[in-house]
């Protein structure tokens, strides 16, 4: 069955690069959009953007450009980087299968505090 | 952006009872409508795509509708593992947006 894992420091300091990989199991990246998703404790979800299956990506604009989404077809992994992070991006970050819209499977979470 | 507003923030309903979550888009999404379960601690959970597509393996209580601007979830015959938040997202505009959240209590 496919799974979603999301691996990577839970700590990252102010100012520093945030950096989450996904690894999918039990399926293909072809076809699909990936998500990068998040949850600041206590509150809803906020998208950040997907990469096609080609490579193609879309961020929020809300995260003025901080954000990066590449994709490792090899490893049938996926990644985040999120620059100049403040405390305001600690969140638990979720990855996710995306298809027409809809977020079908999604990862267990992460959460990565942002403290010095 | 497409602003997603949910009513109630929360409701209380009982075992066997019919709940319904609305969720209202600042500009037409046509039926680009999602809605999703997160209990404490997990991840969401796809219920319906596309406005009112029961995603495989979800129980059919669960039914969506509505198009444009306005949308609905219902839950029937509430169980007691209903008991969670439920967001809506809406995929007719980039960035996508998610509606603030229902909590479903269940007494």
């Amino acid at each position: 069955q496919v799974q979603l894992q999301e691996s990577g420091p839970g700590l990252a300091k102010p100012s520093e690069t945030l950096s989450l990989t996904c690894t999918l199991s039990g399926g293909s990246i072809n076809n699909y959009y990936w998500s990068w998703i998040r949850q600041p404790p206590g509150k809803g979800l906020e998208w950040i953007g997907y990469i096609s299956y080609s490579g193609d990506s879309i961020y929020n604009p809300s995260l003025r450009r901080r954000a990066t989404i590449s994709l490792d077809t090899s490893k049938n992994q996926f990644s985040l980087r999120l620059s100049s992070v403040t405390a305001a991006d600690t969140a638990v970050y979720y990855c996710a299968r995306t298809y027409t819209g809809a977020s079908d499977i999604w990862g267990q979470g992460t959460l990565v505090t942002v403290s010095s | 952006d497409i602003q997603m507003t949910q009513s109630p923030s929360s409701v209380s309903a009982s075992v066997g009872d019919t709940v319904t979550i609305t969720c209202r888009a600042s500009q037409g999404a046509n039926r680009w409508l999602a809605w999703y379960q997160q209990k404490p601690g997990k991840a969401p959970k796809l219920l319906i795509y596309q406005a009112s597509s029961l995603q495989s393996g979800v129980p059919s209580r669960f039914s969506g509708s509505g198009s444009g601007t306005d949308f609905t979830l219902t839950i029937s015959s509430l169980q007691p593992e209903d008991s969670a938040t439920y967001y809506c997202q809406q995929a007719s505009g980039l960035p996508y947006t998610f509606g603030q959240g229902t909590k479903l209590e269940i007494k």
